[in-house]
This record gives structure tokens, C-alpha cells and sequence, in this order.
């Protein structure tokens, strides 16, 4: 069973700033999940790594296969990415059910 | 983009009585759904694995007489927590998976469920 950890556990900023949460898994992936879960509980999937990096806007996502670690990285930073950011790991690019980290709760101040 | 509905979103019920929760695809079809539960503060835990028209497959720890689940088409899924106890109040979400290699993922809102 892969285990995941998320660091830091709990995180705030003041807006602006670079943000950086990591993660870590004990098992080789076919592919991580970066997902923001806002205070109601809904999930939104930010990327799917399978290797290398990928950019979406102010977000960037990155993963070392070799080193089993990803990073999420969230540029100029807003009060409005406050959320728990989660990382998530699972085979078969999605076929598979996922298993998570415990969550990265960012808190951007204005 | 796509649109997975869950309903309700959240739900009070009495301890002993059964609640179904509804998961649908609103604009692809799932050939596979995932129900995952979230104690507070606790990481997301996969509880079964639904494929259209077979049996659910269950995570080890979760009692599968007790959450039934269904998914009897390729839009719908539904979870029922039968004789729902208080330590069954958790927060329970769907996600749902195109079949297509590689696709995102697509979560529910999640449902609220608290047992008195």
C-alpha cells in the first residue's frame, strides 16, 4: 500500500508570495493527482503528473519519479487559493481508485 | 468541462434508518465510479470502487452490507448507508473516470451526512 506525505501540513502566506507544498509516496505511480478541496468539502482536480511538469495558469506542478516526490508550486499567490491541497496517487491514469495525502491547508492573508 | 453531480449535499437522518446518496456523470458516461468517505481533518479514504453493471468492489475495512452501492448505468451510482450510527457522519464523496487512459479525474461536491 502506498503511503503519501504531504509537508507542510498547514501553511499561511502573506498574498503574493511563492508557494511550495511537497509530496512524497513510498510506491512507484503511473500517476499523482494535485486536487484543492475548498471549505465546502468539493474537490477540484488541479493536474495529473505522470512525469515531468505541467503549468496551468499561476500553478505549476512538478514530479521526480526516481526521487517518488512531487511539488506544487503556486505563483503570486491570492487570498482566493486558500484551500487544502491535496496529493493523491493511484495507477492506471485514473482507472484505479486513488490513495491521498492528508492535505496541505494554505491560507493566503491579503 | 465535466460535471459530476452529487446529491444531496448534506443530510441529517435518525440512528437506524438508511440513506442513499446519488452520484451522476451529468455529460460523459463513467464506466467507473469511486465513493471515498472524510472524517474531519482526516484524509479522503477510498471506500469501494463501482463498475457499471457489476458488482462494487470494497476496500478492506468497509462492510459492504452496510454500503451498498450501486451503479446501474453508466451515469449513476448510488451509495446507501443502511442502518446509518452516529459514527457513520462522516463526509462522502464521489469521483468518476471516463474509461479513457490517462483522463482526470471528476469529484462530486460531496454529502454531509450526519446520523443523531
Amino acid at each position: 500500500k502506498n503511503e503519501v506525505e504531504q509537508s507542510p501540513q498547514n501553511l499561511t502566506a502573506q498574498e503574493g508570495e511563492f508557494i511550495t507544498i511537497n509530496c512524497s509516496y513510498s510506491v512507484g505511480i503511473s500517476a499523482l493527482h494535485w486536487l484543492q478541496q475548498h471549505p465546502g468539502g468539493g474537490i477540484v482536480s488541479l493536474f495529473m503528473l505522470s512525469s515531468g511538469k505541467k503549468k496551468h495558469g499561476r500553478l505549476i506542478a512538478t514530479i521526480n519519479i526516481q526521487e517518488k516526490h512531487s511539488s506544487l508550486h503556486i505563483t503570486a499567490s491570492h487570498p482566493r487559493d486558500s484551500a487544502v491541497y491535496i496529493c493523491a496517487v493511484g495507477g492506471g491514469g485514473g482507472a484505479d481508485g486513488l490513495t491521498f495525502g492528508k492535505g496541505t491547508h494554505l491560507i493566503i492573508q491579503p | 468541462g465535466a460535471v459530476v453531480s452529487q446529491h444531496p449535499s448534506w443530510v441529517i437522518c435518525k440512528s437506524g434508518t438508511s440513506v442513499k446518496i446519488e452520484c451522476r456523470s451529468l455529460d460523459f458516461q463513467a464506466t467507473t465510479m469511486f465513493w471515498y468517505r472524510q472524517f474531519p481533518k482526516q484524509s479522503l479514504m477510498l471506500m469501494a470502487t463501482s463498475n457499471e453493471g457489476s458488482k462494487a468492489t470494497y476496500e478492506q475495512g468497509v462492510e459492504k452490507d452496510k454500503f451498498l452501492i450501486n451503479h446501474a448505468s453508466l451515469t449513476l451510482s448510488t451509495l446507501t448507508v443502511t442502518s446509518a450510527h452516529p459514527e457513520d457522519s462522516s463526509f462522502y464523496i464521489c469521483s468518476a473516470y471516463t474509461g479513457q487512459y490517462n483522463s482526470p479525474l471528476h469529484f462530486g461536491n460531496g454529502t454531509r451526512l450526519t446520523v443523531t
